[in-house]
């Protein structure tokens, strides 16, 4: 069983809709990121998390270190959301970064 | 540009040859990374380092080397590339004691013949 699992791996939906891609891990951390990447490759960091949540545009993350989940909302998607969506986590102690498998999400016109 | 600095892009190596991939960050961050991806797979740990000085082993180790002689610099060194190394390689680095999020370089694709 991995460390960090994902799920759904993969999501299609169409414009609009509320998107919801979730994080669970079964170790110690001390911060989990959420990371786009896109068809061409490059990852972008969309948020870093300890605790609580945390809002941009029209994307919410939230974490909860009792249950060691965590999820990715995008509000009112739009198909430029389309992408790989990946969570990782920074183990603790040892601090060794953990990745998800990730989420391949589409968004229809 | 503040961020994570990673060469090269490309680069096509013959089987047996060694190169060095270097990464550089100018944000001052702890924890750096080198992790890789293998077409339509998700990103394995190489190795990383939590400090100047200090580098562990991630998943996948065999066949590189690592070095963290500064704070920036955090260079992985193939040795004897084997055909199994072709993939993308990522640099990445965060500072989980500033809250803040990981910057990631623009990837190396490592084709090995």
């Amino acid at each position: 069983k991995n460390e960090v699992e994902q799920s759904p791996q993969n999501l299609t939906a169409q414009e609009g809709e509320f998107i919801t891609i979730n994080c669970s891990y079964s170790v110690g951390i001390s911060a989990l990121h959420w990371l786009q990447q896109h068809p061409g490759g490059g990852i972008v960091s969309l948020f870093m998390l300890s605790s609580g949540k945390k809002k941009h545009g029209r994307l919410i993350a939230t974490i909860n270190i009792q249950e060691k989940h965590s999820s990715l909302h995008i509000t009112a998607s739009h198909p430029r959301d389309s992408a790989v969506y990946i969570c990782a986590a920074i183990r603790s102690p040892g601090e060794k970064l953990v990745f998800g498998q990730g989420t391949r999400l589409t968004i229809n016109p | 540009n503040a961020g994570v600095t990673q060469t090269p892009k490309f680069r096509i190596l013959k089987i047996g040859q060694s190169m060095t991939l270097q990464c550089t960050q100018d944000m001052n961050h702890n924890y750096m990374y080198w992790y890789r991806q293998d077409p339509g797979m998700g990103l394995k740990l190489i190795y990383y380092s939590v400090g100047a000085g200090i580098t562990d082993k991630g998943e996948v180790p065999n066949g590189y080397n690592v070095s963290r002689s500064t704070t920036e610099d955090f260079p992985l060194r193939l040795e004897l590339a084997a055909p199994s190394q072709t993939s993308v390689y990522f640099c990445a680095s965060t500072d989980t004691s500033r809250d803040t999020e990981a910057f990631f370089g623009q990837g190396t694709r490592l084709t090995v013949v």
